[in-house]
């Protein structure tokens, strides 16, 4: 199995709402990593993981709250969003060797904040 | 860290025709550039890749050059198909975020017309 897979594919929240957003890879890989993607922009990285815990976090705000469960599992957390967190978000994963460095990338959930 | 630069940002090309990427990095320590193909609503996907040890890699109609010295690499699409019309980001591994943290290029879309 060498796909990613993220649930859900679309979302529609509200501002005041809680949502999540999934994502789980059985590949084995021990890093993974969210994105998150403006229309005709390149990815733009917000988190990684690597062996389950938080390794890096490029100054998101509060309102994105990432989780690991365990080595397959990503969740992101959405709470108070605004309507410029609209985007799409893709989850990736890596392996954690210097000579495999390809990630692979999920289909993304397109995120709508009204 | 590291800052890649991609031109050009737009590309037409008429079916059958040679089509060129450029990108430009500034960490000397990079060693690992990747070229991703998203095409509209769907994931980038790793299409060539290239390590710093080496100066050119192809694969059937797609190449990849690298050239350290003046830190530039660049995608060569040999043949065009219609198929091939989509978003083309190169990326660059930063040393000092490790392995795991890739910066992309901006993006070119290449249009193939047929």
């Amino acid at each position: 199995d060498t796909e990613v897979t993220q649930t859900p594919k679309h979302l529609v929240m509200g501002m005041t709402n809680k949502k999540s957003l999934k994502c789980e890879q059985h590949m084995g890989h021990r890093a993974m990593y969210w994105y998150k993607q403006k229309a005709k922009k390149p990815p733009e990285l917000m988190f990684v993981y690597s062996y389950e815990k938080l390794s890096i976090n490029e100054s998101v705000p509060s309102r994105f709250s990432p989780e690991c469960p365990n080595s397959s599992l990503l969740n992101l957390h959405l709470h108070a969003l605004q309507p410029e967190d609209s985007a799409l978000y893709l989850c990736a994963s890596s392996q954690l060797d210097r000579n495999s460095y390809e990630q692979y990338f999920g289909p993304g959930t397109r995120l709508t904040v009204t | 860290g590291e800052n890649v630069e991609q031109h050009p940002s737009t590309l037409s090309v008429q079916e059958g025709d040679s089509a060129v990427i450029k990108c430009t990095y500034s960490d000397s320590a990079s060693n690992y550039f990747p070229w991703y193909k998203q095409e509209l609503g769907k994931r980038p996907q790793l299409i060539i890749d290239i390590r710093s040890n080496v100066g050119e890699k192809k694969d059937q109609r797609i190449a990849v050059t690298l050239n350290k010295t003046a830190k530039h690499f660049s995608l060569h699409i040999t043949e065009t198909q219609p198929e091939d019309s989509a978003v083309y980001f190169c990326a660059g591994y930063p040393n000092s975020g490790g392995y795991q943290k890739v910066t992309f290029g901006t993006g070119t879309k290449l249009q193939v017309i047929p």
